[in-house]
C-alpha cells in the first residue's frame, strides 16, 4: 500500500540539541498524527493535526500540518536520552477509509 | 483510564496453522482498527471494525478476518499461515464516528516456522 515518505530515516545527535523530521505525500490528508515507538511497544501518539496550518506544541514537541495538507513536520527541542526511538507520521484521508498510511519512521539516536 | 490491551504479547506457530489474536480497546471506544508491523512494509492497515460491523479493509488476502463483539472487544484471525506473516500485530481504538486519534496497544508478536 501506499506510505508516507518520511525523512530523515535516522538522526544521531549531541543531548541538548534540537530535531526537525518531515513527511510527505503526493496525496492530501485531512488529518495527520505523529506517533513514537520504543522497542518491543506499540506506537504512542504524540500530536495529532487536523486543520491546514495549524501548529500544534505538546511540550518540547511542535508539529505542523502542511498548507498544501500533502506534509508535515515535527519538531523536538532539548532533546534528551528519553527522547531516542522510531517517531512516525500517520496520515488519514476523509473518511478513513484506508485506515492511517503510516511513513518509514525516523530513528531517533542521541549521543550524551 | 486502562489503555489497549492485546493477548498473547507472543505466539509461535507453524506454517499452515491458524491463529487468534484478540485486542481490547479503551473503555467507550467503539471503533478498533488492525496493522500488521514488519520491518520490510513497515506499519500497514489490514482493517477496521466499528459497532460490529467491517467497516474499512486494506490490501491484504483473504487469510485475514476479524470480528468485533458487542462490547467493542475485537479479534483478529490468520488461517494457513504462511512464512511471511510473522510479524507484530498491532490494534488501535478510537472513539469512532469521526474521532479519528488512535490509540495503540502493545502488539502481539507473530513468528511462523
Amino acid at each position: 500500500g501506499q506510505q508516507l515518505n518520511q525523512s530523515p530515516q535516522s538522526m544521531f545527535i549531541q543531548e541538548g540539541e534540537d530535531v526537525s523530521m518531515n513527511c510527505t505525500s503526493s496525496s492530501i490528508f485531512n488529518t495527520w498524527l505523529w506517533y513514537k515507538q520504543d522497542p518491543g511497544e506499540g506506537p504512542v501518539l504524540l500530536i495529532a493535526l487536523y486543520k491546514a496550518g495549524e501548529l500544534t506544541s505538546n511540550g518540547r514537541l511542535t508539529a505542523q500540518f502542511g498548507i498544501t495538507r500533502k506534509d508535515s513536520f515535527l519538531n523536538i527541542s532539548a532533546s534528551i536520552p528519553s527522547d531516542v526511538g522510531i517517531y512516525f507520521c500517520a496520515g488519514l484521508r476523509g473518511g478513513g477509509a484506508d485506515g492511517l498510511t503510516f511513513g518509514k519512521g525516523t530513528h531517533l539516536i542521541i549521543q550524551p | 483510564k486502562a489503555g489497549v490491551t492485546q493477548t498473547p504479547r507472543y505466539l509461535i506457530k507453524t506454517r499452515g496453522q491458524q491463529v487468534t489474536l484478540s485486542c481490547s480497546p479503551i473503555s467507550g471506544h467503539r471503533s478498533v482498527s488492525w496493522y500488521q508491523q514488519t520491518p520490510g512494509q513497515g506499519l500497514q492497515f489490514l482493517f477496521e471494525y466499528f459497532s460490529e460491523t467491517q467497516r474499512n479493509k486494506g490490501n491484504f488476502p483473504g487469510r485475514f478476518s476479524g470480528r468485533q463483539f458487542s462490547n467493542s472487544r475485537s479479534e483478529m484471525n490468520v488461517s494457513t499461515l504462511e512464512l511471511g506473516d510473522s510479524a507484530l500485530y498491532l490494534c488501535a481504538s478510537s472513539l469512532g464516528g469521526g474521532e479519528y486519534e488512535q490509540y495503540f496497544g502493545p502488539g502481539t508478536r507473530l513468528t511462523v516456522t
